[in-house]
């Protein structure tokens, strides 16, 4: 069964590094997504990606953080300037419709900000 | 808006059989129930949309109160395989909303 992964699976950096996590979907998904999970806590909403453009993004998705779609199969997620409060697992999730579909989530990035 | 999940916790006898809520304050366009087990990624369960319907995977189901914006998952002669934390997560009737998460549901099962 096709799968959605992540690299690296954990990354360790220090206070006001950047870090760019890396994400391939399921091939014929259209829409791409990234969460984050504080440890312990719930998943939370940051951005959605569809036709090579955001479609929604929450408020923790500010100017600290962009996405890209570099090629035909990555999806990145770049936090500039990272704060020892961006520590927590990133995942990347990709669906073949938008309301409709499962999302499918990889195995997570675990970001930890020293 | 996040949906709210209930109850927070749950222990449960292998066999037993339990209920999580999940309600929200908007109008919904599909319900989504996620398990999550300890350092995994969520893994889906189910959809429920709009129009309200009632689903099953095994021995765990589902339903959606579109008039009361709620869903319930059922799980049914739990197994200790099913522990883990179940999320909801909701997209409103608004157009174009994300998925978004309630708090989950930390449910353990024992022998």
């Amino acid at each position: 069964e096709p799968e959605v992964t992540q690299t690296p699976s954990h990354q360790v950096t220090q206070m006001g590094q950047e870090v760019i996590l890396r994400c391939v979907p399921i091939s014929n998904h259209l829409y791409f997504y990234w969460y984050r999970q504080i440890l312990g806590q719930k998943v939370e909403f940051l951005v959605s990606f569809y036709n090579n453009e955001i479609s929604e993004k929450s408020e923790i998705f500010d100017d600290q953080f962009s996405v890209e779609r570099p090629d035909g199969s990555n999806f990145t997620l770049k936090i500039r300037s990272t704060k020892l409060e961006d520590s927590a697992m990133y995942f990347c999730a990709s669906s073949s419709s938008q309301f409709n579909s499962p999302l499918h989530f990889g195995n997570g990035t675990r970001l930890t900000v020293t | 808006q996040q949906p709210v999940q209930s109850p927070q916790a749950v222990i449960l006898r292998e066999g037993e059989d339990a209920v999580i809520n999940c309600s929200s304050s908007k109008a919904l366009y599909s319900v989504h129930w996620y398990r999550q087990k300890h350092g995994e990624a969520p893994v889906f369960l189910m959809i429920l949309l709009k129009g309200g319907e009632q689903k099953g995977h095994d021995k765990i189901s589902a339903s959606f109160n579109e008039k009361k914006q709620q869903s319930s998952l059922y799980l049914t002669a739990s197994q200790l395989s099913y522990s883990g934390t179940y999320f909801c997560g909701t997209v409103r009737n608004s157009g174009n909303t994300p998925l978004v998460f309630g708090k989950g549901t930390r449910l353990s099962v024992i022998a």
